[in-house]
């Protein structure tokens, strides 16, 4: 198992430009969210996913859209970027269950300048 | 609005030390409380609490919950330097569509010195 993939590892973008961090897990997990981390803070939920073809905002969504249309990919789209989504995003999937804990990717660092 | 609130927000220990981490939390259908452990990658799994009292361990670190006053702490005993990291807590929503998300605090950076 791969666990949960993420591409690109980084990424220079011009404000106004667009651009679609991918994210694939194939452990069949339904649920599956996307943060962002800026430097020296915790994670904030952009968008989450109980399953496919259901898509859903969390705390920080403006700027950004999903789609969910397998079980095994989740890709965050930013629409005219700003310097004020320079961050890092991790895209994270979680089993169906109380006991299961959530599967980090490795991240996309991405900056707009 | 849920809130997830770690102290302190930074400590630097010598090896050897036993530091302890709180987390407190304000989460609507609050289900488990979990603790990651992040080194300038993405965060690692450390533990998940679910029952008030009943202490979770892993070697030199444990980590319990209590439901009544809302908080959780982690323990690290005998630190050493591969510690140093930011340690984070999130509270887990139960039920209904927010099945699954979790609110994070804004982490502790726990600084081991040799």
């Amino acid at each position: 198992n791969a666990g949960v993939t993420q591409t690109p590892k980084f990424r220079i973008l011009k404000i106004g430009q667009s651009m679609t961090l991918q994210c694939t897990q194939d452990m069949n997990h339904n649920y599956m969210y996307w943060y962002r981390q800026d430097p020296g803070m915790g994670l904030k939920l952009i968008y989450y996913s109980v399953g496919a073809g259901i898509t859903d905002k969390g705390e920080v969504p403006n700027g950004y859209n999903v789609s969910r249309s397998t079980t095994e990919d989740f890709p965050l789209r930013l629409e005219l970027a700003a310097p004020s989504q320079t961050s890092v995003y991790f895209c994270a999937s979680r089993g169906q269950g109380s006991s299961y804990e959530q599967y980090f990717g490795p991240g996309t660092r991405l900056t707009v300048t | 609005e849920d809130k997830v609130v770690q102290s302190p927000l930074s400590l630097v220990v010598h090896e050897g030390d036993t530091v302890t981490l709180n987390c407190s939390y304000e989460v609507t259908n609050f289900r488990s409380l979990l603790w990651y452990k992040q080194e300038k990658k993405a965060p690692t799994f450390l533990f998940m609490l679910t029952s008030s009292g009943i202490e979770k361990k892993s070697g030199r670190l444990s980590s319990i919950l209590d439901k009544k006053e809302l908080f959780s702490i982690l323990n690290i005993t005998a630190t050493q330097t591969g510690d140093s990291a930011v340690y984070l807590c999130a509270g887990d929503h139960a039920g209904g569509t927010s099945y699954g998300k979790l609110t994070f605090g804004q982490g502790t950076i726990l600084t081991v010195h040799p």
